[in-house]
């Protein structure tokens, strides 16, 4: 097992232009949660799947951002209409229930710079 | 609702010297609560969790953290500092359902040789 992946690592766009994030799970784990990170910050919780569900989205997540993991597998975390205040780093972590609770295996994550 | 204060956005410490690392949460259920250390441009490792368990939690790399209901502390602890050491830490709290994740702000650990 590798560890949950992300793609791509970096990610420079400009305001206005569409971009897309990919996690990729630790391959037995049902939950897949996305954070949104700044410089200085904890990560921010953004939404997370259950299987193919999306079951909890943060009020931080507005109607340009759009998260998908549609066989239960994989996740894309698209942003529409680039603003430079999304520059941040985008972590991808994922979960499988155990013997108390969940945890949380992180992504390296991808960096977005808006220019 | 619920939420981590960690206290101190910098802290430094001798090689060999005691970390400390403080974290306070709030939590209007059983709350579950981690600590995770971030190495610059990469994502989270946990160090150690509690889950309503034992109280004194041993982590990696000789961290533990001791959970505190009366105080509502969960603090990271380590008895000698090392060189490696020097990253970012941040302390988390769930539900224990996992339905979210609440981070604090972090705290950046200085190792000064």
């Amino acid at each position: 097992d590798t560890g949950v992946s992300q793609n791509p690592r970096h990610k420079i766009t400009k305001r206005g232009q569409n971009v897309t994030f990919r996690c990729d799970p630790i391959s037995e784990h049902n939950r897949l949660y996305w954070y949104r990170q700044t410089l200085g910050q904890g990560p921010e919780f953004l939404t997370y799947f259950q299987n193919e569900a999306q079951l909890e989205k943060s009020r931080l997540l507005s109607d340009r951002f759009s998260a998908e993991r549609p066989k239960g597998s994989f996740s894309t975390l698209e942003i529409q209409r680039t603003e430079q205040g999304d520059s941040a780093m985008y972590l991808c972590a994922s979960s499988v229930q155990g013997i108390g609770g969940y945890e949380q295996y992180f992504g390296p994550g991808t960096r977005l710079t808006v220019t | 609702a619920q939420s981590v204060t960690q206290l101190g956005s910098h802290v430094s410490v001798s090689e060999g010297a005691l970390v400390l690392l403080r974290c306070n949460y709030s939590s209007s259920v059983p709350p579950y609560l981690f600590w995770y250390v971030q190495y610059p441009n990469q994502g989270l490792q946990l160090l150690l969790k509690y889950t309503s368990a034992a109280t004194l939690v041993k982590g990696i790399n000789g961290f533990e953290a001791e959970f505190k209901k009366s105080e509502t502390s969960f603090h990271l602890t380590k008895p000698s500092a090392h060189m490696s050491d020097a990253a970012e830490y941040f302390c988390a709290v769930s539900d224990q359902a996992g339905n979210q994740f609440y981070f604090g702000t972090g705290t950046s650990l200085t190792v000064i040789p």
